[in-house]
């Protein structure tokens, strides 16, 4: 069965460094999404991605983090300045169609020290 | 808006004996609800998903969920529980309008021997 896969699985980095997050989704699927979740907490939405384009986003999705699909193939988060508080699991998805089941891949541990 | 709400954050219950974790959700739209589970430091496996049709939905490891649309539930259950079942288990909503998956804040599962 296809699934999404996704690299580094643990990232260890340093406060003001900029992170970039891998992700393969699946190939036929047209969306793509980064979720994240703080240790402790529940995952939380961060963007959705279309047509090479941000669909949506939320309020955690500042100036610092930016997407972009460089091939056919992945899907990646940057985070510009990493911050303490930016350590998380990190989570991307993807889906075929905006109405159909979202697909989620393992997850990348962001420890920012 | 869409929301999930599971209000027990742990559950206890000894080994063999039955479970129910709870799930409310609200969504204005129609929706595809969820049940993941997140063993100790790794990723999200998806347990069991509805998105049409029977509303009592069997999953993976024997749990099984039941769609409830007046009641606005999706309680997940197990008969009988083993050790392995020690997790923490999210339940999730997805409504194709907010182009996301909203994560509730997850139930500790913690079997005892």
């Amino acid at each position: 069965e296809p699934e999404v896969t996704q690299t580094p699985s643990h990232q260890v980095t340093q406060m003001g460094q900029e992170v970039i997050l891998r992700c393969v989704p699946i190939s036929n699927h047209l969306y793509f999404y980064w979720y994240r979740q703080i240790l402790g907490q529940k995952v939380e939405f961060l963007v959705s991605f279309y047509n090479n384009e941000i669909s949506e986003k939320s309020e955690i999705f500042d100036d610092q983090f930016s997407v972009e699909r460089p091939d056919g193939s992945n899907f990646t988060l940057k985070i510009r300045s990493t911050k303490l508080e930016d350590s998380a699991m990190y989570f991307c998805a993807s889906s075929a169609a905006v109405t159909y089941e979202q697909y989620f891949g393992p997850g990348t541990r962001l420890t920012v020290t | 808006a869409q929301s999930v709400t599971q209000l027990d954050s742990q559950v206890p219950v000894f080994e063999e004996a039955p479970v129910e974790l709870r799930c409310n959700y609200s969504s204005s739209v129609s929706v595809y609800l969820f049940w993941y589970v997140q063993y100790p430091n790794q990723g999200l496996q998806l347990l069991l998903k509805y998105l049409s049709g029977s509303t009592l939905v069997k999953g993976i490891n024997g749990f099984e969920a039941e769609f409830n649309k007046s009641q606005t539930s999706f309680h997940l259950r197990k008969p009988s529980v083993h050790i392995s079942d020690t997790a923490e288990y999210f339940c999730a909503v997805f409504s194709g309008g907010y182009q996301k998956v909203t994560f509730g804040t997850g139930t500790k599962l913690q079997v005892i021997p």
